[in-house]
């Protein structure tokens, strides 16, 4: 898997938009761009994924440049609960049988 | 859909005995889960790849004879930590996806306390 560098922790105002940047600059062809939150003692959660265009769901965007070796995750509207720690993850593929490799993410604190 | 249900969620044995954690996935076939295993203010690292009906393969590093990874359907793998020790006192959590799809879901995690 690619190796991905992510901010060690960030700061966003309740209401605002959380931008959150990941590079993954070895990232190859077949990788997808996963994006993984983890609130305290909690088990991750699955936020979002892309291969190369811009996605977005219930939860979030992604945006992914066009040479692909970066992404930001926007959170358009941060509340309170979406203070956690944001993983990005780099990784092969659908299926059922990729590993991915998590690395320390960022803590995002949202501040009333 | 795609629940993945881990039990038990917080755990205390003690040093020497072995301790059985169970992950489910509830409306979904699981060929293949993942345990990790995450210290304080730790990063989640990958111990081992469960797969039905076969051996486990287990990451650089991981004694598969301590930690004990059967899957015997396609619902339920567990991992059981052998002869624990307090240095095995850690947060295990087990993860699954759904064939065909995209992203994976988590368990709860378990907290285990070796004393």
């Amino acid at each position: 898997d690619a190796k991905t560098t992510q901010p060690p922790s960030m700061d966003c105002a309740e209401g605002r938009a959380a931008n959150l940047p990941c590079n993954h600059s070895t990232i190859s062809g077949n990788e997808y761009v996963y994006w993984y939150r983890q609130i305290h003692s909690q088990g991750p959660q699955y936020i979002i994924h892309g291969l190369k265009n811009n996605e977005t769901n219930e939860m979030a965007s992604l945006i992914i440049t066009e040479d692909r070796k970066s992404s930001t995750l926007i959170l358009p509207h941060a509340t309170l609960r979406d203070t956690a720690v944001y993983y990005c993850i780099a990784a092969g593929g659908g299926g059922s049988n990729y590993k991915l490799t998590f690395g320390k993410g960022t803590l995002l604190t949202v501040n009333p | 859909g795609a629940v993945v249900s881990q039990h038990p969620s917080r755990v205390i044995c003690k040093s020497g005995t072995s301790v059985k954690i169970e992950c489910r996935s509830l409306d979904f076939q699981a060929t293949t889960m993942f345990w990790y295993r995450q210290f304080p203010k730790k990063s989640l690292m990958l111990m081992a790849t469960s797969n039905e009906g076969s051996k486990a393969t287990y990451e650089q590093g991981v004694e598969k004879d301590k930690f004990l990874i059967n899957h015997a359907s396609l619902t339920l793998s567990t991992l059981t930590v052998t002869s624990a020790h307090p240095e095995d006192s850690s947060f295990y959590i087990c993860s699954a996806g759904l064939q065909g799809g995209y992203g994976y879901t988590f368990g709860s995690g378990t907290r285990l306390t070796v004393v």
